[in-house]
């Protein structure tokens, strides 16, 4: 139950066109879900998070769409750029611990 | 922003000596930061939950033992991995949560690249 699991493994997208990365939890508790990018080497960096009060945020290029319902949340890159190559990973957690379970990740490469 | 440090970024050691890894919270105080393990490839796994002034909360299969941690003040939490193996060589990340007005976000080191040898 405390397992988010994350699809695709891996994306290959051209330049430009839209990546969308897809996520789904079981726990009924967690109440935060952000996104992560990270580069080889490095720490993860939070790119966008939702709550389940709404149902889809924008940041840019950036888009979370959340289905409370169905348990399952997406980010979608519009536009996406060669630097956009990264893993990605969604996570999910409840607000009064803050303890991140992660998605398995999505290696991003965008060709340019 | 937020700033999360962590010391060193890599390291490399004989197997069965020990090797401390700090992380700190450079511009704001994080009474709760957790730490993390990641294979090659593979996702973040949480080790364990450091408390500033108290004992860590360790993960379901991690030895407290072996993975110590100290939250000495509210801005550094250390872990001391003790008589490293090979099997120990690892990314090892920390993130300490920083409480805003719209909510608490979690904010991550750039890791710390443990090679045992």
């Amino acid at each position: 139950q405390q397992q988010v699991k994350q699809s695709p493994q891996s994306l290959i997208v051209q330049k430009g066109g839209i990546s969308i990365i897809n996520c789904a939890y079981e726990n009924t508790a967690f109440d935060y879900f952000p996104w992560y990018q990270q580069f080889p080497g490095k720490g993860p960096a939070l790119l966008i998070a939702i709550r389940p009060d709404v149902s889809e945020k924008k940041e840019g290029r950036f888009t979370i769409s959340f289905n409370k319902s169905a348990k399952q949340f997406s980010l979608h890159i519009m536009d996406s750029q060669p630097g956009d190559s990264a893993t990605y990973f969604c996570a999910a957690t409840t607000s009064g611990t803050y303890k991140y379970i992660f998605g398995t990740g999505t290696r991003l490469k965008v060709l340019a | 922003g937020a700033v999360v440090s962590q010391h060193p970024s890599w390291v490399i050691c004989k197997s069965g000596t020990s090797v401390k890894i700090e992380c700190r919270s450079l511009d704001f105080q994080a009474t709760t930061m957790f730490w993390y393990r990641q294979f090659p490839k593979q996702s973040l796994m949480l080790m364990a939950t450091s408390n500033e002034g108290s004992k860590a909360t360790y993960e379901q299969g991690v030895e407290k033992d072996k993975f110590l941690i100290n939250h000495a003040s509210l801005t550094l939490s250390t872990l001391t991995v003790t008589s490293a193996h090979p099997e120990d060589s690892s990314f090892y990340i920390c993130s300490a949560n920083l409480k805003r007005t719209s909510g608490t976000e979690a904010f991550f080191g750039q890791g710390t690249r443990l090679t045992v040898v």
